[in-house]
C-alpha cells in the first residue's frame, strides 16, 4: 500500500525566502506525483504535475523535481510571498487512469510580512 | 479548461436524513470520477472511483451502502450520504480525470457537510 509523507507538517518563514518542500513515497511504482494548494475551508489547487518519465516542472515561482527511484519529490518556492500562505499537499498515482491519488497530510505554509 | 464543480458547497441537515452532492466536469467528458473525505486537519482520503456507466468501487472500510454513487454521465457524478450522522460531518471532493493530460485529475471546490 502506497504511503505518502511530508515533512515538514509546518513552516513558518520570513517572505522573501527560498523554501523547499519535501514529499516522499513508500512504492516507487508511481504513474506521476501532483503538487497541490488547498487554502483554509476550500478546495484544491492544482500546482504542478510530474509524469513518472520527468524530473522536474516549473510554473513561475514554483518547480518541483521528482526522482522516483528514491521516492522522493521537492516542492521549491523561490522569493516567498504572503500569498504563499497555505497547505500544500503532494499527491501520487499509483495505478493510472483507474486509481486515485494517495495523498500526503500536506505542509502548513505560513510567509511573514 | 478542466473546470470541476460541486453543488451544494456546504449543507447542514439533520441525524438520519440523506443528502447529495454532486459533481460535474463543466468542459470535457469524464470516464472516471473520484470521490475523497477530508477530515479537520487530516489529508484527503480516498472513498471510491466511479465510471461512468457502472457500479463504483469503495476503498476498504467505505460502506457502499451508506455512500451511494451513481455515475450516470460523462459529466456527472453524485454521492448519496444516506441516514447521515454527525460522525460523517466533513468535507467532500470529488475529483474528475480527462481533458488534455493523460491521468491528471481536476478537482472540485469541495462540499462541507455538517451533521447536527
Amino acid at each position: 500500500k502506497q504511503e505518502v509523507t511530508q515533512i515538514p507538517a509546518a513552516l513558518s518563514v520570513p517572505e522573501g525566502e527560498n523554501l523547499v518542500l519535501n514529499c516522499s513515497f513508500t512504492d516507487s511504482a508511481i504513474y506521476n506525483l501532483q503538487w497541490f494548494r488547498q487554502d483554509p475551508g476550500k478546495g484544491l489547487t492544482s500546482l504542478l504535475l510530474i509524469q513518472s518519465s520527468q524530473r522536474e516542472q516549473t510554473s513561475g515561482r514554483l518547480n518541483a523535481s521528482l526522482d522516483k527511484s528514491s521516492g522522493r519529490s521537492t516542492l521549491y518556492i523561490a522569493a516567498s510571498q504572503p500569498g504563499d500562505s497555505a497547505t500544500y499537499l503532494c499527491a501520487v498515482n499509483s495505478g493510472g487512469g483507474a486509481d486515485g491519488l494517495t495523498f500526503g497530510k500536506g505542509t502548513h505554509l505560513i510567509i511573514q510580512p | 479548461g478542466a473546470v470541476v464543480s460541486q453543488h451544494p458547497s456546504w449543507v447542514i441537515c439533520k441525524s438520519g436524513t440523506s443528502v447529495k452532492i454532486e459533481c460535474r466536469s463543466l468542459d470535457f467528458q469524464a470516464t472516471t470520477m473520484f470521490w475523497y473525505r477530508q477530515f479537520p486537519k487530516q489529508s484527503l482520503m480516498l472513498m471510491a472511483t466511479s465510471n461512468e456507466g457502472s457500479k463504483a468501487t469503495y476503498e476498504q472500510g467505505v460502506e457502499k451502502d451508506k455512500f451511494l454513487i451513481n455515475h450516470a454521465s460523462l459529466t456527472l457524478s453524485t454521492l448519496t450520504v444516506t441516514s447521515a450522522h454527525p460522525e460523517d460531518s466533513s468535507f467532500y471532493i470529488c475529483s474528475a480525470r480527462g481533458g488534455r493530460v493523460v491521468n491528471e485529475q481536476f478537482f472540485g471546490p469541495g462540499t462541507r457537510l455538517t451533521v447536527l
